[in-house]
């Protein structure tokens, strides 16, 4: 029973063209949504969050969308760049339930010089 | 130096031997976890503390075990285990309460031969 889903293991974009990441959650008492970046041997960092009172948040190159209704939030970054490579977790949490933190799979994301 | 410290980095240990994992945070935070992370699988939740309580166990076998001494130290203490628990354990800290992103360590890379 996984509640945050991220149904593209694997991603591959131009540099400077846009990269789209998708995540999916089933649990409807999620209110804050979350995207990691992660490097080989480290762990996530912290990326940008949305909160279920928005629909978009943007910081710089990276826009994270959140669609309610269709329990569907996306992370665009553009220009993508080389250094964007990494695995990208999606994650979900809800303030009712303590707070902690429901991942997704995960997408790798390579961008191509 | 980064808020959330875990150490070793790296773990090797046979089946029959005890060791234990450590966390430590510095950044005042009152919820601590553990999160398990094996290949092609989803961050995956073991132990939640808040305020030095176990609120969360999500079926974890007993050879993996939490201590929480305060709320800034979290270990996790290993014992017979299986070759299958090899994995990257990553220890994350967070303010429950509020919609925050969790912080993360760098995580220990375990082989269990």
């Amino acid at each position: 029973d996984q509640q945050v889903k991220q149904n593209s293991p694997s991603l591959s974009v131009q540099e400077g063209r846009i990269s789209i990441l998708n995540c999916d959650y089933t649990n409807s008492m999620f209110d804050y949504f979350l995207w990691y970046k992660k490097y080989p041997a480290e762990g996530p960092t912290f990326l940008i969050s949305i909160s279920s009172i928005k629909d978009k948040n943007e910081d710089g190159r990276f826009t994270v969308f959140l669609n309610k209704s269709a329990k569907h939030l996306s992370l665009h970054i553009v220009p993508s760049q080389p250094g964007d490579s990494a695995v990208y977790f999606c994650a979900a949490s809800a303030k009712s339930n303590t707070g902690k933190l429901i991942f997704g799979q995960g997408t790798t994301l390579q961008v191509k010089p | 130096e980064t808020g959330v410290t875990q150490t070793p980095r790296h773990l090797v240990m046979g089946m029959t031997n005890k060791k234990s994992l450590k966390c430590e945070q510095h950044l005042g935070h009152n919820a601590m976890y553990w999160y398990k992370q094996s290949a092609k699988k989803p961050l995956e939740l073991m132990f939640v503390y808040n305020f030095k309580e176990q609120t969360e166990n999500n079926s974890v076998p007993s050879r993996f075990s939490p201590e929480c001494p305060n709320s800034s130290h979290l270990f996790l203490h290993l014992h017979t285990l299986q070759p299958e628990d090899s994995a990257l354990y990553l220890c994350a800290s967070s303010q429950v309460g509020e919609n925050t992103e969790a912080f993360f360590g760098q995580g220990t890379r375990l082989t269990v031969v």
